[in-house]
Parts: structure tokens; sequence; C-alpha cells
């Protein structure tokens, strides 16, 4: 069971704006920056967001990222069918049990 | 190119030990701390262990304290990671990740890039 919590799926029609959460506590989220990673079919986690809203050079702009209290959320408008993947956030955790957690991923399926 | 390439992985009996390695290259590897993290056929991402640039702070998850050792080269631009009593459960990909850390009014933390990945299966 992952500290973070994301729903398991989403999905969407071409064009469509997808939203996915991702739920934490004060020791993670509610403390510390989020990050997203998009994870294409057989092929290693990439960066998506960093520091809650953040977007790496060759990101598009399509995609979007917020924070609030002990939760996040990635936003993906004008979806495409290049957007099947599957997300995962990430924080900081300030908690003994270790200082990085994940949350247990969502895939997308573009419709 | 920023790039880091993972080898080492293969098939081992329960109780076996592995020694997997990321080679690093395209950036100054001694100046960053870096983690391995795994992810299970089918399942999520798992942080297994971070170490940072100059070795001095190293953390561990729970699941494998006292059977995994992470360690580096600067010299060699190289990351390790030995695991030793290796379980079914260990059976993952293995990615090993750079870590970015900025200071700002707060503090950013983040992976970036990450390797393409080694298998381990631990089986019998």
């Amino acid at each position: 069971q992952s500290v973070l919590t994301q729903p398991p799926s989403a999905s969407g029609t071409p064009g469509q704006r997808v939203t996915i959460s991702c739920s934490g506590s004060s020791s993670n989220i509610g403390s510390n920056t989020v990050n997203w990673y998009q994870q294409l079919p057989g092929t290693a986690p990439k960066l998506l967001i960093y520091s809650n809203n953040q977007r790496p050079s060759g990101v598009p702009d399509r995609f979007s990222g917020s924070k609030s209290g002990t939760s996040a959320s990635l936003a993906i408008s004008g979806l495409q069918s290049e957007d099947e993947a599957d997300y995962y956030c990430a924080a900081w955790d300030d908690s003994l049990n270790g200082p990085w957690v994940f949350g247990g991923g969502t895939k997308l399926t573009v419709l | 190119e920023v790039q880091l390439v993972e080898s080492g992985g293969g098939l081992v009996k329960p109780g076996g030990s592995l020694r997997l390695s990321c080679a690093a290259s395209g950036f100054t590897f001694s100046s960053y701390s870096m983690n391995w993290v795994r992810q299970a056929p089918g399942k999520g991402l798992e942080w297994v262990s971070s170490i940072s640039s100059s070795s001095s702070y190293i953390y561990y998850a729970d699941s494998v304290k006292g059977r995994f050792t992470i360690s580096r080269d600067n010299a060699k631009n190289s990351l390790y990671l030995q695991m030793n009593s290796l379980r079914a459960e260990d059976t993952a990909v293995y990615y090993c990740a750079r870590l970015i850390a900025v200071a700002g009014t707060e503090m950013a933390r983040w992976f970036d890039p990450w390797g393409q990945g080694t298998l381990v299966t631990v089986s019998s």
C-alpha cells in the first residue's frame, strides 16, 4: 500500500481534460514539493512535473500541476493518444520511514 | 547528454546476492545525490535507497534495510547496489536516478533523469 494515494485508473477521449489526484499527509505533500512522473508502456519513468507545478523543457504545456494542503493534482488538457501511460506522484517525506514516497500510480487510458 | 545506464541484473536464487551498477555520463557525478528505485512486475514505483554526493548520508527503505548496501565511486562515475539475502519479493526492475535539489522558499527535490532499468529476478 502506497503512502501517497492515487486513483488506479483514469480515462478520457482525445481533446478532453483529465485530472489525476494525489493525496498525502503533513509529513510529505503538506510540507514538501510534489513531482509527477510519466511512464510510457515498456519504458523508464520520465520527469513530467517538478516542484508542484514546473514543467521541464520539452514537456508540453498541456500538462500542469498544482498543490493544496496535503493533496496535489496533475491536469492534462487537449488529451492525445500518446498521453496513454502510467502517472506517478512523488514527494519527500519528513517521517522516519524513508525520505521518498510514491503514489501507487494511475493508468491513463485514451478512449 | 545526461545519461544513466544500469547493469548487473539477472536471475538469482532466494538467499543469493547480486550487485547492480549504474554508469553515469554527461554531468558532474560527484556533485549529485543518487538513488535506486524499483518496480515489481505490474506494480508501482518503490524508492529503495539514497546516497549523498560524498557518501556522507545514506538511506534505505525498511524493506531492504540490513540486506542492501548502496555505494558510489565518484572517480568512476558509478553507483552501486549490493543486494544480499535476496527474496522473491525483491524481483523488480531496478532504476537508478539522479536527485536534483534546489533551495528556494522551500527545498525542491526531484529525480531526473532515470536510467533504463535492469531486471532482477529472484526465483528457485
